[in-house]
């Protein structure tokens, strides 16, 4: 029983195309989130959904677009790929958390995306 | 936004050793997470510490809140070569620290 799962595992392309990966939990949860981890393992949240709706959108280029069809899923689409953006990726869920504590996250394997 | 610094970076030690790791901030948080990352897998909770002062422990692992909640450590007992992975330490406000790797040799 996989409680958040990724797809695809391992991503190459090349600079300028698009491409997607998806992402799904079955742990009941309602806030999902889109990490990327550089080649320094440093994990930086870059968007988060809670109940479909946009929560949290950090700094990141507007070639990055989340999307939410339902509670357990969220997608991320790359536009215009860059060499820039190979990095690990990991999608991650947990339950609100509202502004008081931090969420308990649960995290799938990791997307690692490699532009050439 | 709120950092958090882990130190040591890099760890390697033999089996059976004791160590440990820690996170700090300037900032308060309200709660805060420890994390373990294996190589090719995504991060796995260990624990939260909500109270300042709160002290945790997981088998051999023991984890600290400070008084003021705004530093953490985490404690390894007799480390074996299974506790090899990325720690990381993670805040409120989805703010993650750059993680301490530590591996352990037989």
């Amino acid at each position: 029983d996989t409680a958040v799962s990724q797809t695809p595992k391992y991503l190459v392309t090349q600079m300028g195309n698009d491409k997607s990966i998806k992402c799904e939990q079955n742990l009941g949860h309602d806030t999902m989130y889109w990490y990327k981890q550089d080649s320094k393992k440093f994990l930086k949240i870059m968007f988060s959904y809670n109940n479909k709706e946009l929560i949290i959108n950090e700094t990141v280029p507007n070639r990055f677009s989340p999307k939410s069809p339902d509670k357990a899923h969220l997608n991320l689409h790359i536009n215009s790929l860059e060499l820039g953006d190979s990095a690990v990726y990991f999608c991650a869920s947990s339950h609100f958390y509202g502004l008081a504590g931090g969420p308990e996250q649960f995290f799938g394997p990791g997307t690692r995306l490699t532009v050439l | 936004t709120q950092l958090l610094e882990q130190s040591p970076q890099f760890l390697s030690i033999q089996e059976g050793e004791n160590l440990t790791v820690y996170c700090n901030s300037s900032s308060v948080f309200s709660s805060l997470q420890w994390y373990r990352q294996e190589p090719g897998e995504g991060p796995v909770l260990l624990v939260t510490v909500v109270t300042g002062g709160e002290v945790k422990k997981l088998k051999r692992l023991t984890f600290q809140f400070g008084d003021a909640r705004k530093d953490s450590s985490l404690h390894i007992t007799a480390a074996q070569p299974g506790d090899t992975g990325l720690y990381l330490c993670a805040g409120s406000m989805l703010t993650f620290g750059g993680g301490t790797r530590l591996m352990v040799k037989p």
